[in-house]
């Protein structure tokens, strides 16, 4: 079964940059579309990025084009999205998501990024 | 791209049945058979109940159902259970390798 683990959320302040990472010990996401989804303070869920199996083929939501960047390490059974320019609206619990065959079917449990100064 | 447009809100007793709708348009819901809806409950991970319009996952209960009239999809939640009262989203293709949520329905089981 496909257990996935954020990591990487913090404080950041404006302007700043983070790193955030999904992971699957116990499973290969080499053969997974990876979407990165996230929720904030009493919003709803708003699609973030996606980036395909060998990670050639990469999508971005509106309010993050330019600013993030998706990407994978197969090697590490690793996903990654490395936020930067960050404003104060970024924050949000960033959950990661297989996303094969149109549906998100397992998720993490999220990781927080709180945007301050 | 908007959000698709559910209400922000419904609710039901325990037992009853209520419906979640989910409206888009000809080039995200109505275009396509491609509609999943999620369950979100407060500090937890989204969970997939519902997929291509009407087909639940191995282990969701079969009181989750789903449907889609042309540009509107539902999902509808039969003999209402307290573990039940959560947000739903909805999630379509529109297209291009283009995904839409909907802006979320927070059900409340009275």
């Amino acid at each position: 079964e496909v257990q996935l683990v954020e990591s990487g959320g913090g404080l950041v302040q404006p302007g700043g940059s983070l790193r955030l990472s999904c992971a699957d010990s116990g499973f290969t996401l080499s053969s997974f579309w990876i979407t990165w989804v996230r929720q904030g303070p009493g919003k709803g869920l708003q699609l973030v990025a996606t980036i395909n199996p060998d990670g050639r083929l990469r999508y971005y939501g509106d309010s993050v084009e330019g600013r993030f960047t998706i990407s994978r390490d197969n090697a590490k059974n690793s996903v990654y999205l490395q936020v930067s320019s960050v404003r104060v609206d970024d924050s949000a619990i960033y959950h990661c998501a297989t996303h094969n065959d149109w549906r998100l079917a397992n998720w993490g449990q999220g990781t927080l990024v709180t945007v301050s100064s | 791209q908007s959000a698709l447009t559910q209400p922000p809100s419904a609710s039901g007793s325990l037992g009853q049945s209520v419906t979640i709708s989910c409206t888009g348009t000809s080039s995200d819901v109505g275009g396509y058979k491609y509609v999943s809806w999620y369950q979100k409950h407060p500090g937890k991970a989204p969970k997939l109940m519902i997929y291509e319009v009407n087909n639940r996952p191995s282990g969701v209960p079969d009181r989750f159902s789903g449907s889609k009239s042309g540009n509107t999809a539902s999902l509808t939640v039969s003999g209402l259970q307290a573990e039940d009262e959560a947000d739903y989203y909805c999630f379509s293709y529109a297209g291009t390798k283009h995904y839409i949520f909907g802006g979320g329905t927070k059900l409340t089981v009275l």
